[in-house]
């Protein structure tokens, strides 16, 4: 089924330890997105890749890094985890502006 | 710049009644606006969308919406609530330029009471 792969499912991790989200998709959409979701806020864009090669910052990109080193791929890492950056991630793509967001499952992460 | 609002975090209704989840956006370009529902420990799930053309757009599971620019609005609406409607409504709001990212409201939780 096409669709998107986000890896691992829940987390729980240490702070001050590094951690790198995996998100893949199979229907060669040219964007891509990660948001986290937190209650109250509804999702807000940490990052985003218009196109393999290419990625942008969103609206809370701080402790985060992403990579989009071809179409399918676009991980998500903290380069040393922090309690507020307990979430739950969803990565997300698109192959044009009409067409809305495909989401994954999502990544739900405790840093203790 | 464009930013959505979603009046009511969490909204109640007994099964049967009509379901209204009101959204108004801000755009600087003429928006795409967008709902999705999310289920529990789920990821999120287009219900619908507007892009151009028809200003009431159907969506799956009996939901529509109507996109009013004069009001900058775009509410979900059903006219008879189940209890699997129970879930999670974002609005969502995307301008149609090259790069303009969706922009999300921060939800309205449904809960339908039997």
């Amino acid at each position: 089924i096409a669709g998107i792969t986000q890896a691992p499912t829940s987390q729980i991790l240490a702070a001050g330890r590094r951690m790198t989200l995996r998100c893949t998709q199979d229907m060669r959409h040219n964007a891509m997105y990660w948001y986290r979701q937190d209650l109250g806020l509804g999702l807000r864009l940490i990052h985003y890749s218009n196109t393999a090669g290419t990625t942008g910052k969103g609206e809370v990109p701080d402790g985060y890094s992403v990579s989009r080193a071809n179409t399918d791929d676009f991980p998500l890492t903290l380069a040393s985890a922090v309690p507020s950056q307990t979430s739950v991630y969803f990565c997300a793509s698109s192959s044009g502006s009409g067409t809305g967001y495909t989401f994954g499952s999502g990544t739900r992460l405790t840093v203790v | 710049a464009q930013s959505v609002t979603q009046l009511g975090s969490h909204v109640s209704v007994s099964e049967g009644a009509l379901v209204l989840l009101r959204c108004n956006y801000s755009s600087s370009v003429p928006p795409y606006l967008f709902w999705y529902v999310q289920y529990p420990n789920q990821g999120l799930q287009l219900l619908l969308k507007y892009t151009t053309g028809a200003t009431l757009v159907k969506g799956i599971n009996g939901f529509e919406a109507e996109f009013k620019k004069s009001e900058t609005s775009f509410h979900l609406t059903k006219p008879s609530a189940h209890m699997s409607d129970a879930a999670e409504y974002f609005c969502a709001v995307r301008g149609n330029n090259a790069g303009n990212m969706l922009t999300f409201g921060g939800g309205t939780r449904l809960m339908v009471k039997p």
